[in-house]
């Protein structure tokens, strides 16, 4: 089983929607979770950062951790279109350099 | 703008050729990272490098070497290449005791 699991999707929503992205995981060693976003042909650039269970908000994105079950999730509301991308979650023990990401999940939000 | 460029940003070579990839960061940090992203396989880490002399593999680093040439710059090389290095190669920058990592816009090479 790998470490860090998340469906490559791809995933095509209308505009408007709200889309739910997610990873689960099986170390209980990581203590930092993140959401990089990488548009095409550029490198990924973090999008949420969070370390404890609970939900963090920044605008239209809610990032969600839940330790307990292992899993993570990114919420984006009123999704636009310049939010077509693709989504990896990251996840750290707490070494402060070596990141575990999962495989990316592609999202096209159609106008 | 502090930024982390990487060159070229493509290359297509052949079978046993050496070629080198090179990072360059104005952001001042002292660790930098290569890694590169496969199809359905995301981000694997190849070498990572704290400060000039403190240098390390990472998962994948069998078929890489690096060089840490200045605190700015940071260079993989491929000694011998071969098709299954066919893939998207990003180098990427922190700072001491911070998880964000920055990436540059990434180099595509194609091994023939």
């Amino acid at each position: 089983q790998k470490e860090v699991e998340q469906d490559p999707g791809p995933l095509s929503v209308p505009e408007g929607a709200i889309v739910s992205l997610n990873c689960t995981y099986s170390n209980s060693a990581f203590q930092y979770f993140m959401w990089y976003r990488q548009y095409s042909r550029k490198g990924p650039e973090l999008l949420m950062y969070t370390y404890s269970s609970g939900n963090k908000e920044d605008g239209r994105f809610t990032a969600q951790v839940d330790k307990s079950s292992k899993y993570i999730s990114l919420f984006i509301r009123d999704s636009q279109p310049s939010d077509s991308a693709t989504y990896l979650c990251a996840m750290d023990r707490g070494s402060n350099y070596k990141l575990t990401f999962g495989k990316g999940t592609l999202l096209t939000v159609n106008p | 703008d502090a930024d982390v460029t990487q060159t070229p940003r493509n290359r297509i070579t052949k079978t046993g050729k050496r070629i080198m990839l090179e990072c360059s960061q104005t952001k001042g940090h002292d660790r930098m990272y290569w890694y590169r992203q496969d199809p359905g396989l995301g981000l694997q880490l190849i070498y990572y490098s704290f400060d000039v002399k403190d240098i390390n593999k990472g998962e994948i680093s069998d078929g890489y070497s690096v060089s840490r040439q200045a605190q700015a710059k940071f260079s993989l090389s491929l000694e011998s290449a071969i098709p299954n290095q066919t893939a998207l190669y990003f180098c990427a920058t922190s700072d001491f005791n911070d998880n964000e990592q920055f990436f540059g816009p990434g180099t595509r090479l194609t091994v023939l």
